[in-house]
């Protein structure tokens, strides 16, 4: 098992870039979860997925952010444009039901 | 929305030296989990721990789901437990949803 897979583990972008980040969940989890973390926010929820589709999108800072799964193997989030408020580390988790959460590496993310 | 409240903040220990971690929460919930948040910036499953006590070497876990709280014991501490400790709780009925994460505890163990 080769765990949450993210990529790419870091980007650095100019402001007003498109920035698209990837997850593939572990295989047979049914649920995936898009988290951010930042000094100031913590770790906090943006997006999540239940079997491929989007239960709870309230965590999504603007409409400059979107997330999709495609399939359950699949997701991706992605910010258009970017800004320097955005610089984060995002991390995707993937749950199957009643057990526990797990996290992928993290996408550090900086805008400039 | 639930409320996670970890304490202390901070801890600074020596090598060889216990501790104790508590995680405080507002409402009734169906998962807790704890996680290591190595220097790499990795989030690592401790325990998957909703009520009871587990063990794995020198860490362990209780949590009293009735009175809203959990404890993360580390005992005979080494600088690579150095990190944030995360404790993440999930309420409702269903077995997904989301967690909330409390603020951690930095905790720095010195050699």
């Amino acid at each position: 098992d080769a765990g949450v897979i993210q990529s790419p583990r870091h980007e650095v972008t100019e402001m007003g870039q498109e920035v698209t980040l990837r997850c593939k969940p572990i295989s047979g989890h049914n649920s995936l979860f898009w988290y951010r973390q930042t000094m100031m926010r913590g770790l906090e929820l943006l997006i999540y997925f239940n079997n491929n589709v989007p239960i709870d999108d309230s965590g999504m800072p603007e409409d400059r952010f979107s997330a999709k799964m495609p399939n359950a193997s699949f997701s991706t989030l992605k910010i258009q444009p970017s800004e320097p408020r955005d610089s984060a580390v995002y991390f995707c988790a993937t749950n199957r039901g009643g057990l526990g959460y797990t996290f992928g590496s993290g996408t550090r993310l900086t805008v400039v | 929305g639930i409320q996670v409240e970890q304490s202390p903040p901070d801890l600074i220990l020596q090598e060889g030296a216990n501790s104790t971690l508590r995680c405080n929460f507002s409402d009734s919930v169906n998962n807790l989990q704890w996680f290591h948040q190595n220097p790499w910036g990795q989030l690592i499953n401790l325990f998957y721990i909703p009520s009871g006590t587990k063990q794995n070497g020198r860490l362990s876990a209780t949590t009293v789901a009735t009175e809203r709280y959990s404890l993360l014991y580390i005992s005979s501490s080494q600088t690579t437990d150095s990190g944030v400790y995360f404790c993440a709780v999930r309420t409702g009925g269903t077995s997904y949803g989301k967690l909330t994460f409390g603020q951690g505890t930095i905790l720095t163990v010195h050699p």
